[in-house]
């Protein structure tokens, strides 16, 4: 069974650096792009950026460039999304979604999502 | 980067059809593809539709989706009050390696 699980909820302070995770199962971790997507809280879902396990080639919305890092480790099979330096804005559900490929470009599966939680 | 556009809500009652529309003003639209996702109050987003009519398998054939110029709809027949939701449409942007969502659609069953 195809599968990615997040890391916990967390809660930061501004100014705090962060790095939540989405481990990857069930398939070859390698071979499938992996995205990021952010929702705020009653809002709507906004596409964050990609990355390419195999060689970490990676692309983000212009949106998100320069604002987080997005990562991965092919020796665990995880995906990571990064900030430096976070802002009370960042507070959203954060979701790593598999892209299924061979031109099929939708996130086929879903993690559970990250709640992260930052106070002023 | 371009715009799809749907219906902030939709309504329907049990057993009726309920359609949810997707307008892109994407004009290169060529062979881009539509995919819709549902995401139930509390829950991840879920594929629904992909490849603008094509269904993962486990979803039910009461959802369908369809395509016509930069226009696409998501139909769900037979509506059933599991179906209350938002629904997300999608398109791929092949020369940005980037997605871009639908602002979503709440669908209420009355």
């Amino acid at each position: 069974e195809v599968r990615l699980a997040q890391s916990g909820a967390e809660v930061k302070k501004s100014g705090e650096s962060l790095r939540i995770s989405c481990k990857a199962s069930g398939y070859n971790f390698v071979n499938h792009w992996i995205g990021w997507v952010r929702q705020v809280p009653g809002q709507g879902l906004e596409y964050m950026g990609i990355i390419y396990p195999g060689d970490s080639d990676t692309n983000y919305s212009p949106s998100f460039q320069g604002q987080v890092t997005i990562s991965a480790d092919k020796s665990s099979n995880t995906a990571y999304l990064q900030w430096t330096t976070l802002k009370a804005s960042d507070t959203a559900i954060y979701y790593c979604a598999r892209i299924h490929g061979l031109g099929n470009m939708s996130f086929d599966t879903w993690g559970q999502g990250t709640l992260v939680s930052v106070f002023s | 980067q371009f715009v799809l556009t749907q219906p902030p809500s939709a309504s329907g009652t049990p057993g009726q059809r309920v359609t949810i529309s997707c307008s892109s003003n994407n004009s290169d639209i060529g062979g881009h593809y539509i995919e819709w996702y549902q995401q139930v109050p509390g829950a991840a987003p879920k594929l629904l539709i992909y490849r603008n009519t094509q269904r993962p398998s486990g979803v039910p054939g009461r959802f369908s989706g369809s395509k016509s110029g930069t226009s696409s709809s998501l139909a769900i027949s037979g509506l059933r009050s599991e179906d209350e939701a938002d629904y997300y449409c999608s398109e791929w942007d092949e020369s940005l390696k980037s997605v871009v969502f639908g602002g979503g659609t709440k669908l209420t069953v009355l």
